[in-house]
């Protein structure tokens, strides 16, 4: 246990889906990001928010679409996604521009069927 | 954009050998730091290095911060079969302040 919590571990969904990814920490810290990990690529960064703010947003497409109501909340939500969207999602928090400090979730494991 | 160069891409040895892995990058990084990820889970932080030139220790681990602020190795000695996962480097700050990680290096360890 990291204290980054990430449900579902695992999801499978059909294209015409909508889901959610959620992630919780009660590490106190007030910066979370939103990882994609694909097979054999580096880690993607996709967004980051700041005091609940979204301060990157790394060209994403829409079908993807982050929430973030307190600083220990985040969320992914998911619809109409492509094959291709398939990935571990991770998620980790830090301090603001502390980047020795991010603690990452063990990740959601997503099929897009 | 800001690129890290990890290799090997894989490694596959032999339980009490020592391994290394290294990580370039075309620009400088204020940050180094490394990262292991066990199957079904999410990265965790091994070593951060701070200053160009800095050795840091984490048990069995050793990492150092290249010279020109461009590089990062880490070593690991006398392997155990739970070191195996992937090792991930990252680097922060440079042009864009944010964290870069590397490709990563995927590690097999035999009994």
């Amino acid at each position: 246990e990291t204290g980054v919590t990430q449900t579902p571990r695992h999801l499978v969904m059909g294209m015409t889906n909508k889901k959610s990814l959620k992630c919780e920490q009660h590490l106190g810290h007030n910066a979370m990001y939103w990882y994609k990990q694909s097979a054999k690529k580096p880690l993607e960064l996709m967004f980051v928010y700041n005091f609940k703010e979204q301060t990157e947003n790394n060209s994403v497409p829409s079908r993807f679409s982050p929430e973030c109501p307190n600083s220990s909340h985040l969320f992914l939500h998911l619809h109409t996604l492509q094959p291709e969207d398939s990935a571990l999602y991770l998620c980790a928090s830090s301090q603001p521009g502390q980047p020795y400090g991010y603690t990452f979730g063990s990740g959601t494991r997503l099929t897009v069927v | 954009g800001q690129q890290l160069n990890q290799s090997p891409q894989s490694m596959f040895i032999q339980e009490g050998e020592d391994v290394s892995m290294n990580c370039t990058s075309s620009s400088i990084f204020n940050t180094w730091l490394w990262y292991k990820q066990d199957p079904g889970e999410g990265p965790v932080l091994l070593i951060a290095l701070y200053k160009a030139g800095e050795l840091t220790s984490n048990g069995r681990l050793t990492a150092q911060f290249g010279i020109t602020r461009k590089d990062s190795f880490l070593n690991i000695s006398a392997s155990i079969p739970s070191d195996v996962g992937i090792y991930f480097c990252a680097g922060y700050g440079g042009a864009t302040n944010k964290l870069i990680f590397g490709t990563g290096t995927l590690l097999a360890v035999q009994p």
